[in-house]
């Protein structure tokens, strides 16, 4: 079975530009979370989505937004990109979002501004 | 302020060496904490605990929590240089069952 899989795998943009991010969940699941992890540091908590629901949203500015469609799959929208937006983005899915239960993992889109 | 906190944060041992990663936990109403290890891009999931005193083992991995004194630890035994990563503590904390608390992380690295 194909596990969580993100698009793009890399992306280069210029500070002001706008950008969208791509995943899939793992066949069955409901919930997708977001979270940035930049180099050295934990992945911290962006959104998440459940049934089509945001559920849950971290500690982040308004420039960044997020949806989930029909088939579960979501987007992440940063706009005015900024230096510090540079990270490793990264997706992953459970079955239920209000279940004590595994993440699990893509592979991440690699982000960087110039 | 919700903490988990990870030591050591880096640790060079050699093949075989037996490792032990802790991790330490401040949030309010805990439900669970999960291990994680990430080598290049995708965390991958190792162990979930939920009960205190109850070891997880998966093969050389073993896991531990602590409820009482708020941790757990990571051993691996026999170390492998494939056992060369980025160690991740995360919990669970009340209804929020979404999102993932994080530590930094403990960089592994396991020379031949």
């Amino acid at each position: 079975d194909a596990g969580v899989t993100q698009s793009p795998t890399h992306l280069i943009k210029t500070r002001g530009q706008q950008v969208t991010l791509r995943c899939s969940p793992i066949s069955g699941h409901k919930s997708v979370s977001w979270y940035q992890q930049v180099l050295g540091q934990g992945p911290q908590f962006i959104f998440q989505y459940y049934e089509k629901e945001e559920r849950g949203r971290g500690n982040f500015p308004d420039r960044f937004s997020a949806r989930q469609f029909p088939n579960y799959s979501s987007e992440l929208n940063v706009n005015a990109l900024l230096l510090g937006d540079s990270a490793l983005y990264l997706c992953a899915s459970s079955y239920s979002g209000q279940l004590v239960q595994p993440q699990h993992f893509g592979d991440g889109t690699r982000l960087s501004i110039l | 302020e919700d903490k988990v906190v990870q030591s050591p944060l880096s640790l060079v041992v050699h093949e075989g060496d037996t490792v032990t990663l802790n991790c330490s936990y401040e949030v309010t109403n805990f439900r669970s904490l999960l291990w994680y290890k990430q080598e290049k891009k995708a965390p991958t999931f190792l162990f979930m605990l939920t009960s205190s005193g109850i070891e997880k083992k998966s093969g050389r991995l073993s896991s531990i929590l602590d409820k009482k004194e708020l941790f757990s630890i990571l051993n691996i035994t026999a170390t492998q240089t494939g056992d060369s990563a980025v160690y991740l503590c995360a919990v669970y904390r009340g209804s929020t069952l979404g999102r993932l608390y994080f530590g930094r992380g403990t960089q592994l690295t396991v020379w031949p």
